[in-house]
């Protein structure tokens, strides 16, 4: 059982490029979510989905784009990487509350 | 609105009890949560509480939430150095299966 997994680990970006952070899971959760976590200001929640078919803005979309073609999955799209985009960013995943959400290890995001 | 608030850092002596205090704004919150987020990791699950309860324990933890005062916090008991960490508390907007954190308490614990 992996859990939530998140690949890659670590990237560097050139402002203006695109990439995608995936994000698996293998517990049948029906909940997903994406945060950014920053220096001094916790987590902050990007985009999140409570079904396949389903997803919802956060606190600081703006920037990112996420789908959620099978329940496994649910990747990060960054349209155009700007250095404000420099961040840790955490998939997390939930099948029911009194659980919480369990996350994964996270990716190492620079923009340069 | 949705918004919780915790002061940023905490010192204590090992083997004193450690109290670690959460703000939160949106009382339709079901469930409250701390976590706990050692250098480098990612995010682990300490513990919860259910919003018609007072009080949670879990063996050194203890969990107090004051719903008036939209007050949670978090008792560590015997606190040791593997308890150095920075430690999260998130409320759960009720019906909508999200997260919102506060910014983090870090511990630090020394002899």
């Amino acid at each position: 059982n992996a859990g939530v997994t998140q690949t890659p680990k670590f990237q560097v970006l050139k402002t203006g490029q695109s990439m995608t952070l995936q994000c698996a899971q293998d517990m049948n959760h029906e909940y997903m979510s994406w945060y950014r976590q920053d220096p001094g200001m916790g987590l902050r929640l990007i985009h999140y989905s409570v079904g396949a078919g389903i997803t919802d803005q956060g606190e600081v979309p703006n920037g990112y784009n996420v789908s959620r073609s099978t329940t496994e999955d649910f990747p990060l799209r960054l349209l155009s990487a700007a250095p404000s985009q420099t961040s840790v960013y955490f998939c997390a995943s939930s099948g029911q509350h009194e659980y919480g959400y369990t996350f994964g290890s996270g990716t190492r995001l620079t923009v340069v | 609105g949705e918004d919780v608030e915790q002061s940023l850092f905490l010192s204590v002596r090992e083997g004193d009890s450690s109290v670690i205090n959460c703000t939160y704004t949106d009382s339709s919150s079901t469930y409250l949560y701390w976590y706990k987020q050692e250098p480098g990791a990612g995010l682990q699950l300490l513990t919860y509480i259910f919003s018609n309860m007072d009080m949670k324990q879990d063996q050194r933890l203890t969990v107090l939430l004051n719903k008036k005062d939209k007050h949670l916090s978090l008792r560590i008991a015997d606190t040791q150095t593997g308890d150095s960490a920075i430690y999260f508390c998130a409320e759960s907007p009720g019906g909508y299966n999200k997260l919102i954190f506060g910014a983090g308490t870090r511990l630090a614990v020394h002899p």
